[in-house]
Formats: C-alpha cells, structure tokens, sequence
C-alpha cells in the first residue's frame, strides 16, 4: 500500500499561539489531501479538502481562518490552527488517494495538545 | 445529509469467535464503501472495501455485506483474535478523489 506520513505525532502548544501540522504522501503524488478531526471515542470529522495549488474546500462549520490548509506541492499539504485554544484539542489526521488506488490512505495522526 | 459520530458503542466477544460488526450509512446516493480499523493512537488503516454494485466480499477472515434498500453495511471478522481488538469504522463516498464521511464507529474488545 501507499505511505502518508504526518508530522509531529504529538504536539503541546500554548493558548494563543499556532501550531502547523504537515502531511506528505511518501511514495505517491497526491493533488488532493483531506483533513480530519477526531475527538476522543469519536468518529473522525472530515474538515477539509486540500487542493495542490488551490484555495481549500471546507466542511460546513469549519473556520477557515482558523484551520489554515496550504498544498504547495503533490506531496505536502499543511494544517496550522491558528490561535489555538484548548477546544481545539483533538487528533488530526489526514488521508489521500494514489491515483492507482480506489481506497484513501490515512498517516498516522498528530494529537494536539492546547494548554 | 452527514454520519455524525456522537459516541461509541462497544462489541465485546470473545477470543475464537464470529465478530458482527454493524454500521448505518446517510447517503444513498454513495457508491463506495471501505471498513477501516482504528487502533488507540493510531490513524485508520483499510480492512476491506465494497462497491454499490455487490452485496457482498470476502477477504481474509472478514465479510462485508451491503444492503442498500436500508442503507446498511456490516462487517463480520471470523474467529476473532486478541490483535482484532481495535475501533471499527464504516466510511462512505460518492467521489473519486478519496473524500469519506465516517460512521460512528464500534469499539471492539476481544477476551480471552
């Protein structure tokens, strides 16, 4: 199967400041990526559609000003939460496609501590 | 409309037998449908994929079977192990771009 890698796995950030997330697909290019949030004993949430040199889609409810998705390049997109609060504690994922795949491919997650 | 998951049910069976794992999906107008299996900590990896032209597939030690007249899928693992603990999801979507909406989600316990 295809790899996405995200990075960090866990981060702990203070109130008020941003934290950036990234997500690369490994060992396929990818032009389009999602992102999701999961609280916890929750489903995942679909947040986003990130678009290689485009604007983002995003879900109904999703603040787009505060959830910043930049994809620059076929294999990296990045999230930054933007002056980050303590509810917005939660497990980020992000997925993708390779083009000879039907199924998505998820990395490993990052846990965002706000404190 | 959207699966909204809002809490998590628990499965608990024991080590050796049949797991049936339920999930209800919103949109009938979905045509691909994946089993994913969570473990603590970690993202989803596939398990088993099913489109809307079948009822049902096979794969290692998990079945899934569609019905889409009440717009259910199921997943059943086959003596089930310790290592098969984990949570479970359904995911649906009508695109070819790798956008799925997550059902709730089953929290599976294998005892021994």
């Amino acid at each position: 199967g295809a790899v996405v890698s995200q990075h960090p796995s866990r981060v702990i950030c203070k109130s008020g400041t941003s934290v950036k997330i990234e997500c690369r697909s490994l060992d396929f290019q990818a032009t389009t990526m999602f992102w999701y949030r999961q609280f916890p004993k929750q489903s995942l949430m679909l947040m986003a559609t990130s678009n290689e040199g485009s604007k983002a889609t995003y879900e109904q409810g999703v603040e787009k000003d505060k959830f910043l998705i930049n994809h620059a390049s076929l294999t990296l997109s990045t999230l930054t939460v933007t002056s980050a609060h303590p509810e917005d504690s939660s497990f980020y994922i992000c997925s993708a496609r390779p083009k000879d795949y039907t199924e998505a491919f998820f990395g490993q997650g990052t846990r965002l501590t706000v404190v | 409309g959207e699966s909204v998951g809002l809490h998590l049910p628990t499965l608990s069976v024991q080590e050796g037998d049949n797991s049936i794992i339920n999930c209800a999906y919103s949109n009938s107008a979905s045509d691909y449908f994946i089993w994913y299996k969570q473990e603590s900590g970690k993202g989803p990896q596939f398990i088993i994929d099913i489109r809307s032209n079948m009822d049902k597939r096979q794969g290692q030690r998990v079945t899934v079977l569609l019905n889409k007249t009440v717009k259910h899928l199921s997943l059943q693992i086959a003596a089930t192990q310790p290592g098969d603990s984990a949570v479970y999801f359904c995911a649906e979507t009508t695109d070819s771009w790798g956008k799925f909406q997550f059902g709730a989600g089953t929290q599976v316990v294998v005892t021994p």
